[in-house]
């Protein structure tokens, strides 16, 4: 069963403008949540966590903002510049659920 | 999309014991990897799991510590040998498929190891 789901496995946005990339999840015992972040040829990296008890986290330009109520989270990225341009996993930590990934172009 | 199935999903085990971890896919797949999730640490790739040839190591990891099987391209295990507390991880089965004109990597649910 998929307990972390990413609906849309690609998204395409412009240099400077905001990426959002979200994820929903179905296990309301989920408490802690990381977004991970994957270049080709190479392994995930971290890029930011939020734990439940937070509705916002920020680093950066990276913002993730949690939703208890609508299970479900979003990572913001403003501005976007190329270098962003990745495979980006949402992850509940419990049983380390991973959602099945984002690919984000952004384009110069 | 990917399936994967992980066993077991958690284990407490004593120091100086081995733990096999099983992945099932699905589906048939060419790549196949273990990760290892360490409290407050990144995702870590330990090694790339090869069918019909040993696998393939990152930088730290061992073949004597962490022996990978990989008899056919649906199915793979990972051996944590001589256990310390040190090796108590979250430890990930992925795959990589090829969809198209893109590839795709799929996480199993993990399992948790903890060693006393």
């Amino acid at each position: 069963d998929q307990q972390v789901k990413q609906n849309s496995p690609s998204l395409s946005v412009q240099e400077g403008r905001i990426s959002i990339l979200n994820c929903d999840y179905t296990n309301s015992m989920f408490d802690y949540f990381l977004w991970y972040k994957k270049y080709p040829a190479e392994g995930p990296t971290f890029l930011i966590s939020i734990s439940s008890i937070k509705d916002k986290n920020e680093d950066g330009r990276f913002t993730v903002f949690l939703n208890k109520s609508a299970k479900h989270l979003s990572l913001h990225i403003v501005p976007s510049q190329p270098g962003d341009s990745a495979v980006y996993f949402c992850a509940a930590e419990g049983d380390m659920r991973f959602g099945a990934g984002t690919r984000l172009t952004v384009k110069p | 999309s990917a399936v994967i199935s992980q066993k077991p999903s958690r284990d407490i085990c004593q120091r100086g014991t081995s733990l096999t971890i099983q992945c099932q896919v699905d589906s048939q797949v060419t790549m196949m990897f273990w990760y290892r999730q360490q409290p407050g640490q990144s995702l870590t790739l330990i090694a790339t799991a090869n069918q019909g040839s040993e696998a393939t190591y990152e930088s730290g990891f061992v073949i004597d510590k962490f022996p990978i099987s990989r008899p056919n391209l649906t199915f793979s295990t990972l051996t944590v040998s001589n256990m310390s507390p040190e090796d108590s991880s979250i430890y990930l089965c992925s795959v990589e498929t090829s969809g198209g004109a893109v590839n795709e990597q799929f996480f199993g649910p993990g399992t948790r190891l903890t060693v006393l």
